[in-house]
């Protein structure tokens, strides 16, 4: 399995700009999840899907877009790049087998900068 | 509302020394306590997890131990390494699995 990937590794924006950061697992997981990090600092979660179809917003949606139209994918939506945009974007992937906690897997992040 | 607290925000050790990182949480109905390790331009990963009917788990050289009581819960790693360098979170589990983090513990182990 290749798990989590994301596209692209890297990218820089104009302000004003709009481009999608793409998320695919083949884990066969129904939870995906968005996240970025600022340098030095924690996770946020920007948006999250428990399964095609449906989404829902986590602590900082604002400037931010998603859709789920399949199982594998979870391609994230900014559509006016703003440099407070700019961090390091995570999506995530688990699965709901068994317990009701289980492991988040991460991709290896895209790196934005927004000048 | 709902959040953790991690202390220290950073630990330096001498390579071979212990690390303790605490975590301190403040809802009553928490029943599930990961760590995740992420080193330097790195993805997190899941590095232990315990669940609240467990007072103490243990995978080798690291071990996560649960206090209900005083609703707080421990990551101990031994024998450090410098490839334990890496920021480590204890992040707040929630429903869907989802994670609310915080700033971290930047652990700097020398050689």
């Amino acid at each position: 399995n290749a798990g989590v990937t994301q596209t692209p590794k890297f990218r820089i924006l104009k302000i004003g700009q709009s481009m999608t950061l793409q998320c695919t697992q083949d884990m066969n997981h129904n939870y995906m999840y968005w996240y970025r990090q600022d340098p030095g600092m924690g996770l946020k979660l920007i948006y999250y899907s428990v399964g095609a179809g449906i989404t829902d917003k986590g602590e900082v949606p604002n400037g931010y877009n998603v859709s789920r139209s399949t199982t594998e994918d979870f391609p994230l939506r900014l559509e006016l790049a703003a440099p407070s945009q700019t961090s390091v974007y995570f999506c995530a992937s688990s699965s709901t087998r068994g317990s009701s906690y289980n492991e988040q897997f991460f991709g290896p992040g895209t790196r934005l900068t927004v000048l | 509302g709902e959040n953790v607290e991690q202390h220290p925000s950073t630990l330096s050790v001498q390579e071979g020394d212990s690390a303790v990182i605490k975590c301190t949480y403040s809802d009553s109905a928490s029943n599930y306590f990961p760590w995740y390790k992420q080193e330097l331009g790195k993805r997190p990963q899941l590095i232990i997890d315990i669940r609240s009917n467990v007072g103490e788990k243990k995978d080798q050289r690291i071990a996560v131990t649960l206090n209900k009581t005083a609703k707080h819960f421990s990551l101990h790693i031994t024998e450090t390494q410098p490839e334990d360098s890496a920021v480590y979170f204890c992040p707040l589990a929630g429903g869907y699995n989802k994670l609310i983090f915080g700033a971290g513990t930047r652990l700097a182990v020398h050689p």
